[in-house]
């Protein structure tokens, strides 16, 4: 079955750090890009970044210099470090397969941040 | 930044009832959209890649439709499962994403 599940939301403080993961299976990881996107209480959808096959990264205007994208090849593993949080991060974070034909995203893991 | 204009924000309707949700962009993205469905609580999940390709398992109640920039979700007959908010998404400019504001489908 193929599969994206995240893991390490949680509450964190103003100015606090978090990492988040995405464990996957199900397909070849290392043919894929993968992003995350999020998604703010009562929101829309809002892109957040995305990793290429050869580890090329792209991030959202607003977010440059605090989050970082990585993968695992390894272990099937999608990353998001995220640093310097403020309360308009609160969200929930879906880690997302590619687009079109291939899209898929996880269930998605909530982000408090709140002093 | 291409732009994805949805309409209208909410859409009263009836089960059974036929219904169309529209998405604008704000550039020619030449048919590099898809429809997602969310429900409350849980993930979107994607409904029509390229335009008008259904995903797998989609049923053919639902369609997409384009016309220059106007894109279309047609939903043939409405269920009590179909509402739900629905979002479009581009990825002409991948793998910088946007979507739409999303059309939220409430019950008459």
């Amino acid at each position: 079955e193929v599969q994206l599940v995240e893991s390490g939301g949680g509450l964190v403080k103003p100015g606090g750090s978090l990492r988040l993961s995405c464990a996957t299976s199900g397909f070849t990881f290392n043919q894929y890009y993968m992003g995350w996107v999020r998604q703010a209480p009562g929101k829309g959808l809002e892109w957040v970044s995305s990793i290429g096959t050869s580890d090329n990264t792209f991030y959202a205007d607003s977010l440059k210099g605090r989050f970082s994208v990585s993968r695992d090849n390894a272990k099937n593993s999608l990353y998001l470090q995220m640093n310097n949080l403020r309360a308009e991060d609160t969200a929930v974070y879906y880690c997302t397969r590619a687009h079109g034909e291939h899209g898929l995203w996880g269930q998605g893991t909530l982000v408090t941040v709140s002093s | 930044e291409i732009l994805m204009t949805q309409s209208p924000a909410t859409l009263s309707v009836s089960p059974g009832e036929r219904v169309t949700l529209s998405c604008r962009a704000s550039q020619n993205i030449g048919g590099n959209l898809g429809w997602l469905q969310q429900k409350p609580g849980q993930a979107p999940r994607l409904l029509i890649f390229d335009a008008s390709t259904r995903a797998t398992g989609i049923p053919a109640r639902f369609s997409g439709s384009r016309s220059g920039t106007e894109y279309t979700l047609t939903i043939s007959s409405l269920q009590s499962e179909d509402f739900a908010v629905y979002f479009c998404q581009q990825y002409t400019d991948w793998p910088l994403y946007t979507f739409g504001q999303g059309t939220k489908l409430e019950i008459k």
